[in-house]
């Protein structure tokens, strides 16, 4: 069965540094890796995606994610941190077998002025 | 345009009662999902549908969970017998097409239950 861990419960980060949102997964065969964002009162909403293809994926609102099979990592970066992203993130993963999806536990993102 | 809304927002009911919530997800979208979401984790998988049908169900923890989509447009999460542990958010998304969770899912704002 597919897992999820993000090995952070909270990063913090100055507004204008980049940010790193740590991910890494376990799958049968070829993974397929997704992250969203929770607004507070906001409904999560989808950023990003790896499917196949090119390692670097780049998302909503100035985000990227680095695919990197002999890690099992899907870390999430963006090169100037915003207070505005200051959010719940979430990572997820599907495997090639199954229709469901597992999301990891979250990680609390808060970038200071 | 119209997201996906969740109806009630809030449900409290007692131990031993029977619940449903319901999901009108985005219109055109074959594909709804249904998550739970307790406090400080992430939402966990319950059921997958693509149109009426349901896909996956795997992640349905037990009998007293059920969920219907007659017509491919609105669902509905049914749970009997709630139980304390049941008290969670639960999420609803739909997506476009037939590659399932492949496709960005839009997720409503949840119903939070709470089962006394």
């Amino acid at each position: 069965a597919q897992s999820v861990a993000q090995p952070e419960d909270q990063v913090n980060v100055a507004e204008g540094n980049p940010l790193t949102v740590k991910c890494t997964y376990s799958v049968s065969g070829n993974p397929y890796l997704f992250w969203y964002v929770q607004y507070p009162n906001r409904g999560l909403q989808f950023l990003l995606k790896y499917i196949t293809g090119d390692n670097l994926v780049k998302g909503s609102y100035g985000f990227e994610a680095e695919f990197n099979k002999s890690q099992t990592s899907f870390h999430l970066k963006k090169p100037s941190a915003l207070v505005s992203d200051s959010a719940l993130y979430f990572c997820a993963v599907r495997d090639n077998y199954g229709q469901n999806f597992v999301f990891g536990p979250g990680t609390r993102l808060s970038v200071l002025p | 345009g119209a997201g996906v809304s969740q109806t009630p927002s809030n449900k409290v009911t007692e131990k031993g009662k029977y619940v449903e919530l319901r999901c009108d997800p985005i219109s055109g979208h074959t594909a709804l999902y249904w998550y739970r979401q307790s406090l400080g984790q992430g939402p966990e998988f319950l059921i997958y549908f693509q149109g009426t049908g349901a896909a996956d169900d795997s992640g349905l923890p037990n009998d007293r969970f059920f969920a219907v989509r007659p017509e491919g447009s609105v669902s509905t999460l049914k749970i009997q017998r709630t139980e304390r542990g049941d008290s969670a958010v639960y999420l609803c998304a739909s997506s476009y097409g037939t590659s399932g969770p492949l496709n960005e899912q839009f997720f409503g704002p949840g119903t939070r239950l709470t089962v006394l």
